[in-house]
């Protein structure tokens, strides 16, 4: 069964530091997500991309984030200058355009900034 | 905007007991509703959906859920629990967006489940 898979698995990184999270999403999708997790917290929704641009994105997603789909397989999350509070679990998704909507998760990144 | 709560922060049930795991939704128009399910170390799986039609929808696993808009809620019950349901459990609305959805997920409940 097709899957979605990240790179690394955890990151560790100091502060300041610019960051990039791999995904490769399922391979016939053409919409694809990042989301994060803060230890103890809900999943939040940060980034949605389709047809090579930002499609929605939350108030979290500011300046320091920016997404690329640099060839026909990865889509990336960086963090330009990351903060103690990026520390979280990244989760990207990707789904197919309309029909049953289903979100395919990957097992994401744990990112830690010191 | 739309919330999530999921009010029970952990669930502890006996293999083989029923289970219902509650979530509440606020929402102004018809919400997508959804139920995921994380496994440690694992992304989040879908459960189930509610778009539209039929008030009860059954999901993968065992996994049923019932939407009521007059309680504004879409409870997930299994009648038999597995030790293998242990896990972390999320409720979500959908915003649609596109041709696709931006999901607005609750806190999560953990199942605890014992032998």
């Amino acid at each position: 069964e097709p899957e979605v898979t990240q790179t690394p698995s955890h990151q560790v990184t100091q502060m300041g530091q610019e960051v990039i999270l791999r995904c490769v999403p399922i391979s016939n999708h053409l919409y694809f997500y990042w989301y994060r997790q803060i230890l103890g917290q809900k999943v939040e929704f940060l980034v949605s991309f389709y047809n090579n641009e930002i499609s929605e994105k939350s108030e979290i997603f500011d300046d320091q984030f920016s997404v690329e789909r640099p060839d026909g397989s990865n889509f990336t999350l960086k963090i330009r200058s990351t903060k103690l509070e990026d520390s979280a679990m990244y989760f990207c998704a990707s789904s197919e355009v309309g029909g049953n909507y289903e979100q395919y998760f990957g097992p994401g990144t744990r990112l830690t900034v010191t | 905007a739309q919330s999530v709560t999921q009010p029970d922060i952990h669930i502890t049930v006996s293999e083989g007991a029923s289970l219902e795991l509650r979530c509440n939704y606020s929402y102004g128009a018809t919400p997508y509703l959804f139920w995921y399910v994380q496994s440690p170390g694992q992304g989040l799986q879908l459960l189930l959906k509610y778009f539209s039609g039929d008030t009860l929808v059954q999901g993968i696993k065992g996994f049923e859920a019932e939407f009521k808009r007059s309680q504004s809620s879409f409870n997930l019950r299994k009648p038999s629990v597995h030790w293998s349901d242990a896990a972390e459990y999320f409720c979500a609305v959908g915003v649609e967006a596109g041709g696709s959805y931006i999901p607005t997920f609750g806190r999560g409940t953990s199942l605890i489940v014992h032998p």
